[in-house]
């Protein structure tokens, strides 16, 4: 069965505060991983792909761990404007990608 | 910069009636999605299409439902014979030619109500 597993949250953190978002998989075939953001009754937007070696975007940082099947993303110096609801993303054969249930992150003045 | 285009954005429909939800995908891309948002819950995959048939599609995508190219640049899909728990956000999603696992791009959502 293909599931992604998150913590649900909610997160709430003050700004400039490091936040830490956890994603485990089930099916060790799978192909790509990626982290999405959601805004309230919007459209999933890319945050970043996930590489095995890890990977940075200025105050993001995603790692994959195909071992224990579990991906995470950092976020360092928290912004107001981070709150949003975090999405893992996992990518299987013929162009099926299923999304976690998402991370709620509440970032506090 | 381009973007996956959907109507209507929101569509009220009685319980038994046809739906169609239309998409306009990034101009070169070759893999089309749907999915669909619950309220209060996670996206969740309904089906994947490319080459003009369906590559992929999941438990919740039965016969009520069916997808269609019809003239190159629109992606439909169609509900048959809508239910209550149809009522979701529906999106479509489009990515471009070359290797598995690239990039989805979603539209902005297509918000279903069956009442």
């Amino acid at each position: 069965r293909k599931e992604v597993e998150q913590d649900p949250g909610p997160f709430n953190v003050p700004e400039g505060a490091t936040v830490a978002f956890n994603c485990t998989y089930s099916n060790s075939a799978s192909q790509s991983f990626f982290w999405y953001r959601q805004d309230c009754r919007k459209e999933p937007k890319l945050l970043m792909s996930v590489y095995s070696s890890g990977n940075e975007d200025g105050r993001f940082t995603a790692q994959l761990n195909r071992a224990s099947q579990y991906i995470s993303l950092l976020i360092r110096d928290s912004k107001l404007s981070d709150s949003a609801t975090y999405l893992c993303v996992v990518f299987y054969n013929n162009n099926d990608m299923r999304f976690g249930a998402g991370t709620r992150l509440t970032v506090k003045p | 910069e381009p973007e996956v285009t959907q109507t209507p954005s929101h569509q009220v429909t009685q319980m038994g009636q046809e739906v169609i939800l239309r998409c306009v995908p990034i101009s070169n891309h070759l893999y089309f999605y749907w999915y669909r948002q619950i309220l209060g819950q996670k996206v969740e995959f309904l089906v994947s299409f490319y080459n003009n048939e369906i590559s992929e599609k999941s438990e919740i995508f039965d016969d009520q439902f069916s997808v269609e190219r019809p003239d190159g640049s629109n992606f439909t899909l169609k509900i048959r014979s809508t239910k209550l728990e149809d009522s979701a956000m529906y999106f479509c999603a489009s990515s471009p030619p070359g290797t598995l696992g690239n990039t989805i791009y979603f539209g902005e959502g297509s918000w279903l109500t069956v009442v």
